[in-house]
């Protein structure tokens, strides 16, 4: 069976640190791969999404970045964090086609 | 830019009861939709999917399709206090899903 993995579960950062969330996707080849954020209260806001290795589509420009290293791992970047950073970090993935998307159990990033 | 449009709530309901959450989409081209269900603080759970116009019954779910009207629900039949949670309508494009902001479900006991 598929299995998602994303780590760490919370992160406090401080305002212009670096950050660097990994997603890793078992059980699958070729996933679409996907990351969200969801400010609180709020709905998810789709950041990046990947479809093959090294094929990153961003949905909004800000100071985060995507890459796809391999196959079934997605990881979340910034150089320097600003305060709006702040949210719920949810990665998921999906065969495409009909099939709706799994979600990982997310990081909870508060940027101090 | 696509669109999904849910009642944000909250939607109050005593236990028993059943519970009617409502999608409207605007591409009128979308073929797949689905419904996560998130309790806070945590991430969202895929509950239903539905391709073709009606109802797909699932336990104590049916998510129901009109494509005519650009419209999904999704009933919950004797609702429980573990029911309460936030309820995402999701639509697929290409490549991509587009989610509405979802509905609070509060289930009274």
């Amino acid at each position: 069976s598929q299995t998602i993995h994303q780590w760490p579960a919370t992160l406090v950062q401080p305002v212009g640190s670096p950050l660097s969330l990994e997603c890793t996707v078992e059980g699958t080849s070729n996933p679409n791969l996907y990351w969200y954020r969801q400010a609180a209260g709020r709905g998810l806001q789709l950041l990046f999404y990947s479809v093959g290795i090294g094929q990153i589509s961003s949905e909004v420009p800000q100071n985060l970045s995507a890459s796809r290293p391999q196959d079934r791992q997605f990881i979340l970047s910034s150089k320097k964090l600003l305060l709006s950073d702040s949210g719920f970090y949810l990665c998921a993935w999906s065969l495409g086609g009909n099939y709706g998307y799994t979600f990982g159990s997310g990081t909870r990033l508060t940027v101090v | 830019q696509k669109e999904v449009e849910q009642n944000s709530g909250p939607l109050s309901v005593p236990e028993g009861a059943i519970a009617s959450l409502n999608c409207t989409y605007s591409d009128r081209g979308s073929q797949s939709f689905f419904w996560y269900r998130q309790y806070s603080g945590k991430s969202p759970e895929l509950i239903m999917s539905i391709y073709s116009n009606g109802d797909k019954e699932d336990g104590r779910f049916t998510a129901q399709l009109n494509k005519a009207s650009q419209y999904v629900s999704l009933l919950i039949r004797d609702s429980q206090p573990s029911d309460s949670a936030t309820y995402l309508c999701a639509v697929r494009g290409f490549n991509k899903f587009y989610f509405g902001s979802g509905t609070k479900l509060n289930v009274k006991p």
